[in-house]
C-alpha cells in the first residue's frame, strides 16, 4: 500500500507570496492532519480533516488554511508569507479520528521563505 | 489543555548502552499514549503505542509502558544501535472532544557513537 505522499518537496517563496501544498494520504483513510516543525516551536498541530470537514484547528493565524476534497487528498495554503513561515511541513493520515488511531506521516515539505 | 513534557536532548551514548527517554503527559480525558521516531530528512514514522493504563507497546527493541498513576510513558531500549540515532517524540491521542487530537512532545534527539 502506497504510503503518504506530499508535493512539493521543496519550496521557495518570496515575503508576501501565497503557497498550496498537497498531500494524499493512505488509500481509505479519512483523516488527514497538518503540522508545522521548527527546530524552535518542534512540532505545531495546524489543523484535522476528516471527511472534508475541518474537525479540529490549532492555534496559527487565518492566513493558513485547508481544504480536503472527497478522494481525502488535502490542500493547505499560506497566504501573505512571512520570514517565519519557513519550515517542514507535514501531513499526516489515519484511518478514523478515534483515540487510538495511528497517525501515517509523509516526508513533509520543505519551505523557505526569503 | 493536554501536553507532553519530554526529556532534554540531546542524548549520546555509546553503541550497546541503555536508552531511557522520560515522558510525562497531562490529559483532560484517557489518552492513547504513541512514541514516533524522525530520521534525518524524512518524516515520522510510528515506533510504539499503548491505549490503556498498563499497556505495554514494543517495537524494535523499544518499550514503553503506559503508567497512568504517573502520568508517564517512558521509552527504553536495553541496547543501542548507530542506527537508532533519531529524533524521538512522544505523543498523546485523545478524543473527549469528539474528534481526535494529537499533542506531541518536543522531541529528543538520541545520537549513538559507535
Amino acid at each position: 500500500k502506497a504510503g503518504v505522499t506530499q508535493t512539493p518537496r521543496y519550496l521557495i517563496k518570496t515575503r508576501g507570496q501565497q503557497v498550496t501544498l498537497s498531500c494524499s494520504p493512505i488509500s481509505g483513510h479519512r483523516s488527514v492532519s497538518w503540522y508545522q516543525q521548527t527546530p524552535g516551536q518542534g512540532l505545531q498541530f495546524l489543523f484535522e480533516y476528516f471527511s472534508e470537514t475541518q474537525r479540529n484547528k490549532g492555534n496559527f493565524p487565518g492566513r493558513f488554511s485547508g481544504r480536503q476534497f472527497s478522494n481525502s487528498r488535502s490542500e493547505m495554503n499560506v497566504s501573505t508569507l512571512e520570514l517565519g513561515d519557513s519550515a517542514l511541513y507535514l501531513c499526516a493520515s489515519s484511518l478514523d479520528s478515534g483515540r487510538a488511531s495511528e497517525q501515517y506521516f509523509g516526508p513533509g515539505t520543505r519551505l523557505t521563505v526569503t | 489543555g493536554d501536553s507532553v513534557t519530554q526529556m532534554e536532548g540531546p542524548v549520546t551514548l555509546s553503541e550497546e548502552a541503555f536508552l531511557t527517554i522520560n515522558c510525562t503527559y497531562t490529559a483532560t480525558g484517557y489518552p492513547s499514549l504513541f512514541w514516533y521516531v524522525q530520521y534525518p530528512g524524512e518524516g515520522l514514522q510510528l515506533l510504539l503505542k499503548a491505549t490503556k493504563a498498563d499497556d505495554k507497546g514494543s517495537n524494535k527493541g523499544f518499550e514503553a509502558t503506559y503508567r497512568k498513576e504517573t502520568t508517564s510513558f517512558h521509552l527504553e531500549k536495553g541496547s543501542v544501535q548507530v542506527s537508532d540515532s533519531a529524533v524521538y517524540f512522544c505523543a498523546l491521542t485523545d478524543s473527549s472532544g469528539g474528534y481526535q487530537k494529537v499533542t506531541f512532545g518536543t522531541g529528543t534527539k538520541l545520537q549513538v557513537i559507535p
